[in-house]
């Protein structure tokens, strides 16, 4: 099984919908991450969460929300799906200093 | 000023030739540096991490790191086909705890 787990690997939504998007990792680690990834802008981080009663908002939280539900799991909400939000998702995690393990992405369509 | 600038591509190697990729960093507090390769539709697999100056060797990678000059690289010795991807600069800013701040990327094409 992989270390960090997302589901689903493909979504496509109607606009309006609200969606969530899970990961689950079995690293241990306490710090988890939301990210999106566009074609030319590269990794943008959403939401973050360095344990389950810490949660921080990234640099494009608009539009987003996430929950921690224990340690291993860390959701992202959609709360109105919108076209822009179409995007590769990642979620990853990290034992610091190291670096990210980062989950296989949740290709993401709304149309 | 982007915070993280990887140098623009695409990048074109022959089979067998040195590639080089380049990234600067604005932070000069940051600590921790990581190149990440990336597969056309695949996650980001953390290749390599540096953090103190100098050279870091693994197999056919090396980083280089330079924190005076803010710069770090990373050369692929014997380039294969197989190394085609595009490689993620991340640099663990001072200001930013755990959280890494990622370069847009260099994409590399090894060719037979």
């Amino acid at each position: 099984d992989a270390d960090v787990t997302q589901t689903p690997r493909n979504r496509i939504t109607k606009t309006g919908k609200r969606i969530m998007l899970e990961c689950s990792q079995t690293k241990g680690h306490d710090r988890m991450y939301w990210y999106r990834q566009d074609p030319g802008l590269g990794l943008r981080l959403i939401y973050y969460s360095f344990d389950v009663k810490d949660i921080n908002k990234g640099e494009i939280s608009d539009g987003y929300s996430v929950s921690r539900q224990a340690q291993a799991k860390f959701s992202l909400s959609l709360e109105s799906a919108i076209p822009n939000q179409t995007a590769l998702y990642f979620c990853a995690t990290s034992d610091f200093p190291h670096g990210y393990t980062f989950g296989s992405g949740t290709r993401l369509t709304v149309v | 000023q982007k915070e993280v600038e990887q140098n623009s591509g695409p990048l074109s190697v022959p089979e067998g030739a040195i590639a080089s990729l380049n990234c600067t960093y604005s932070d000069r507090g940051s600590q921790s540096f990581f190149w990440y390769r990336q597969y056309s539709g695949k996650s980001p697999e953390l290749i390599m991490s540096i953090y103190s100056n100098g050279d870091k060797e693994d197999g056919r990678f090396t980083a280089q790191l330079n924190k005076a000059s803010q710069y770090v690289s990373l050369l692929i010795r014997d380039s294969q086909p197989s190394d085609s991807a595009t490689y993620l600069c991340a640099v663990n800013e001072e200001t930013s705890g755990s959280r890494l701040t990622f370069g847009e990327g260099t994409q590399l094409t090894v060719n037979p």
